[in-house]
């Protein structure tokens, strides 16, 4: 199985920051990874797919790089809807795995 | 605009088998309606958590055959109604670990090929395990 890791488990930062979150594979997954934001008590929404490419509607201080084994979603302005929790999740291969989520917290 | 809506019991005594129904509405039926997957997640702590992390349960393709998680050790059984508008998760012999949110969600066929990342997602059901 390819494992999964993001870093760092909780941010804190205030509105207008820029906002850095790491995912790390445990193989090479070229490209096929995914960022999704989710709520409490809602389900995950996806962010951005193929590492970089942003899921339409979503707000351009979102964006996504990365290849091979490192990764990151950058935020460059936090908003007060952004507060929430952020999981990638890999899709190279079965079985499909989710990192175990950074928490963006207002500072 | 398409919805996703899961259903079933929401509390299952330990060892019986969790019965979970995805019902899909509003979309054209279309193949990019066709491939769906499970993802559950244990609860959190108060309503300002989030919440555990996520773990892919299984995915079904639009031929009807399925790829599940190998940690649930064959529990798992996805189907799907030939309307294809209904997908179905059976879980047996279930523990207490398996107390969570389980959520339907569509994985995306662009360009013919089909990806395994998720777009559209039911609500959530939250299942109980306790006897």
């Amino acid at each position: 199985d390819i494992q999964v890791t993001q870093s760092p488990s909780t941010l804190s930062a205030f509105v207008g920051d820029r906002v850095t979150i790491a995912c790390r594979a445990s193989q090479s997954i070229t490209s096929w990874l995914a960022w999704y934001q989710q709520k409490p008590g809602r389900a995950p929404k996806l962010l951005i797919y193929q590492a970089s490419t942003l899921e339409d509607g979503v707000p351009s201080r979102f964006s996504g790089s990365g290849s091979g084994t490192e990764f990151t979603l950058t935020i460059s302005s936090l908003q007060p809807d952004d507060f929430a929790t952020y999981y990638c999740q890999q899709y190279n291969s079965f079985p499909l795995t989710f990192g175990g989520g950074t928490k963006v917290e207002i500072k | 605009q398409l919805q996703v809506q899961e259903s079933g019991p929401g509390l299952v005594k330990p060892s019986e088998t969790l019965s979970l129904t995805c019902t899909v509405s509003g979309g054209s039926n279309t193949r990019s309606n066709h491939y769906w997957g499970w993802i559950r997640q244990p609860p959190g702590k108060g309503l300002e958590s989030p919440g555990m992390g996520l773990e892919w349960i299984g995915s079904i393709f639009y031929s009807g055959s399925t790829y599940y998680n190998p940690s649930l050790k064959n529990r798992a059984t996805i189907s799907v109604d030939t309307s294809m508008e209904q997908f179905s998760l059976k879980l047996t012999s279930v523990t207490a670990a398996d107390t969570a949110v389980y959520y339907c969600a569509r994985r995306v066929l662009s360009g013919g090929r089909v990806y395994d990342y998720f777009d559209y997602w039911g609500q959530g059901i939250l299942v109980t395990v306790s006897s």
